[in-house]
């Protein structure tokens, strides 16, 4: 699987959006990118994925490039429970679905 | 909203112990997974499960691991003779396919090895 680049930390103001970069220049035309998001201890939790076109649900948004060697992750209002280590992922599309996690970001959501 | 649980929350074992985590995946989802996380470290893939058998599994997934689904519900880890470093947070989780449908995950098992 492609590895991903983060950056370690970020801070965003509470009611901003926040833009959360990765780069995975080594991706191949059959990995998708996946965003999960791991509160204290908490089990990982689910937040979008995507191929190649842009992808929205209610929690974010999820901008891939053209060349998809980088994406963002956009939390359009963040508030203080979005504080959390947010993990970039990219998976092979039909293998056995195990997610390699990285040391992600983390997110500090601030009043 | 489906979700995947784990039992118990936290276990306390005397090093050398055998511990078995218990884990409900949501309920039409075929793959099922265990992943571990020492603390203050990553997430780390342990094994993947489908179709009655292991597909796949990591380096750390050694002889003292094993998994099992009893039966149409529940999908446990055994761990045998526990040690000092295998005190992490265990969590389970399950997707309906393999590599491009979502994974969701339990809460989580501390087990804490004295």
């Amino acid at each position: 699987d492609a590895k991903t680049t983060q950056p370690p930390s970020m801070d965003c103001a509470e009611g901003r959006a926040a833009n959360l970069p990765c780069n995975h220049s080594t991706i191949s035309g059959n990995e998708y990118v996946y965003w999960y998001r791991q509160i204290h201890s908490q089990g990982p939790q689910y937040i979008i994925h995507g191929l190649k076109n842009n992808e929205t649900n209610e929690m974010a948004s999820l901008i891939i490039t053209e060349d998809r060697k980088s994406s963002t992750l956009i939390l359009p209002h963040a508030t203080l429970r979005d504080t959390a280590v947010y993990y970039c992922i990219v998976r092979v599309a039909g293998n056995t679905g195990k997610l390699i996690f990285g040391q992600g970001t983390t997110l500090q959501v601030k009043p | 909203e489906p979700e995947v649980t784990q039992t118990p929350s936290h276990q306390v074992t005397q090093m050398g112990q055998e511990v078995i985590l218990r884990c409900v995946p949501i309920s039409n989802h075929l793959y099922f997974y265990w992943y571990r996380q020492i603390l203050g470290q990553k997430v780390e893939f342990l094994v993947s499960f489908y179709n009655n058998e292991i597909s796949e599994k990591s380096e750390i997934f050694d002889d003292q691991f094993s998994v099992e689904r009893p039966d149409g519900s529940n999908f446990t880890l055994k761990i045998r003779s526990t040690k000092l470093e295998d005190s992490a947070m265990y969590f389970c989780a399950s997707s309906e396919a393999g590599g491009n449908t979502e994974a969701f995950f339990g809460q989580g098992t501390r087990l804490t090895v004295v």
